[in-house]
């Protein structure tokens, strides 16, 4: 069955902290890959998406994924977080091609960045 | 552009009666999309339109939930005869086929069952 699946729950960090969070996926086929955010009170916004080309994708906020294929993971990294970071994190998978009539999310980290 | 939009944002239903809601997308996108989420999950899936062809529907979507978009604009989805487990977040996304930028979100209405 097609899944995804995020590692951590939630996550504590203190700003200037690096990041990195886990995502891994079963999904037969190529795949799109994507990272959604939810901001306190706020609807999910798109963070960064993998279609292909190179593995590493940078998107906005200083945000980038890697995708390793032979891992089936697209894990989200940052540098160094800020407290206005935090949010709800969700990993995404869509089939590759005309029909991407459905994403797949995982259930989601929640980010907590102490000041 | 003011993104997409869903009402109402919050309601409050008794058990047993009907809800109805609606999404208004991004205008030029031809694609429309209906999302449940509860607490503590990621948003899952329910049906797609693109234009006003009913694409697909998942194994989630029951009798009692029916979506329309009849003019391949706004979209609404009902939940007959609720239930408690009906009570979630249920968010409209939409986007534009063939250049896949992936979906825009709108605010989601929640929706209680006492």
């Amino acid at each position: 069955a097609q899944s995804v699946s995020q590692h951590n729950h939630h996550v504590i960090l203190s700003e200037a902290a690096s990041l990195e969070l886990g995502c891994n996926y079963s999904y037969g086929g190529t795949v799109n890959l994507f990272w959604y955010v939810q901001y306190p009170g706020q609807h999910l916004q798109l963070l960064l998406k993998y279609f292909s080309g190179d593995p590493l994708v940078k998107g906005i906020k200083g945000f980038e994924a890697e995708f390793i294929k032979s891992k089936f993971s697209f894990n989200l990294r940052k540098p160094s977080v800020q407290w206005s970071d935090t949010a709800e994190y969700f990993c995404a998978v869509s089939g590759y091609g005309g029909s991407q009539g459905n994403l797949i999310f995982g259930k989601g980290t929640k980010l907590s960045v102490k000041p | 552009d003011t993104g997409v939009s869903q009402n109402p944002r919050h309601k409050i239903t008794k058990r047993g009666q009907n809800v109805t809601f609606r999404c208004d997308p991004i205008s030029e996108h031809n694609r429309l999309y209906w999302y449940r989420q509860t607490l503590g999950q990621g948003p899952e899936f329910l049906t797609y339109f693109q234009n006003e062809a009913q694409l697909e529907k998942s194994r989630l979507l029951s009798d009692r939930f029916s979506a329309e978009r009849p003019k391949g604009s706004f979209s609404t989805l009902e939940i007959q005869r609720t239930e408690q487990g009906d009570s979630a977040m249920y968010l409209c996304a939409s986007s534009q086929s063939g250049q896949y930028y992936g979906y825009t979100f709108g605010s989601g209405t929640r929706l209680t069952v006492v």
